[in-house]
């Protein structure tokens, strides 16, 4: 079975720091994405990443960015936390652009 | 821009009472359709995949099924174990991206 491990359950941090989070794929997939979920507004995608040196923005990248230094491994990088950043982040691995994604569990951030 | 609308927003239902889940799309050049399962405090979990109107998947008492312009996802004779939100996202051509709706949270009670 694939697994995607997010470093940290729940962090709590705050505002004006730099946060990262951490996403680490087991099954060598290309393909790995960050998405944020909050209520009423369903999972939105952040960043993805389509090979190790390939990163693109998704719909809502402002004030987030993501390093992909080795295939296995994608980090989120909020650069200056802000509370509207308080959120349930999600990160995905699939192998092929018809693949389905498998999720992480997720890391549940809250900014004060 | 694609659009996926997922209702009802909450279902109830009794154990053994069947129902369905309805997935509403708009997408130019749809390439996949998908839907997936999530507990509370865990990552959504992939179901099926569905690429063209008139195709069928079936898992153990699920079943997805695909028109032009929806998706249903068919529960026969539920578990309260089946209670979860269910999500319906969908791919557009050569995108890499999915996107999801809001999910319907259903609860089966015993």
């Amino acid at each position: 079975d694939v697994k995607v491990t997010q470093s940290s359950r729940y962090l709590v941090k705050r505002t004006g720091e730099k946060v990262f989070l951490e996403c680490v794929q087991d099954m060598d997939h290309e393909n790995m994405f960050w998405y944020r979920q909050d209520p009423g507004l369903g999972l939105r995608l952040i960043y993805f990443s389509y090979d190790v040196k390939m990163k693109e923005k998704g719909d809502i990248p402002e004030g987030y960015s993501v390093s992909r230094e080795k295939k296995e491994r994608f980090s989120l990088i909020l650069e200056s936390a802000s509370t509207n950043q308080t959120s349930m982040y999600l990160c995905a691995s699939s192998e092929g652009i018809n693949s389905p994604l498998h999720f992480g569990n997720g890391t549940r951030l809250t900014v004060t | 821009e694609d659009q996926v609308t997922q209702s009802p927003e909450a279902l109830r239902l009794q154990e053994g009472e069947s129902s369905s889940l309805n997935c509403s799309y708009t997408v130019s050049g749809l390439r996949g359709l998908f839907w997936y399962r999530q507990d509370p405090g865990k990552g959504p979990e992939f179901l099926f995949t569905l690429y063209s109107a008139g195709e069928e998947k079936e898992k153990e008492r699920l079943k997805a099924t695909l028109t032009k312009k929806e998706s249903f996802l068919h529960i026969t004779a539920p578990k309260p174990e089946d209670s979860a939100t269910y999500l319906c996202a969908v791919g557009r051509g050569s995108n890499y991206k999915l996107t999801f709706g809001k999910g319907t949270l259903l609860t089966v009670n015993p």
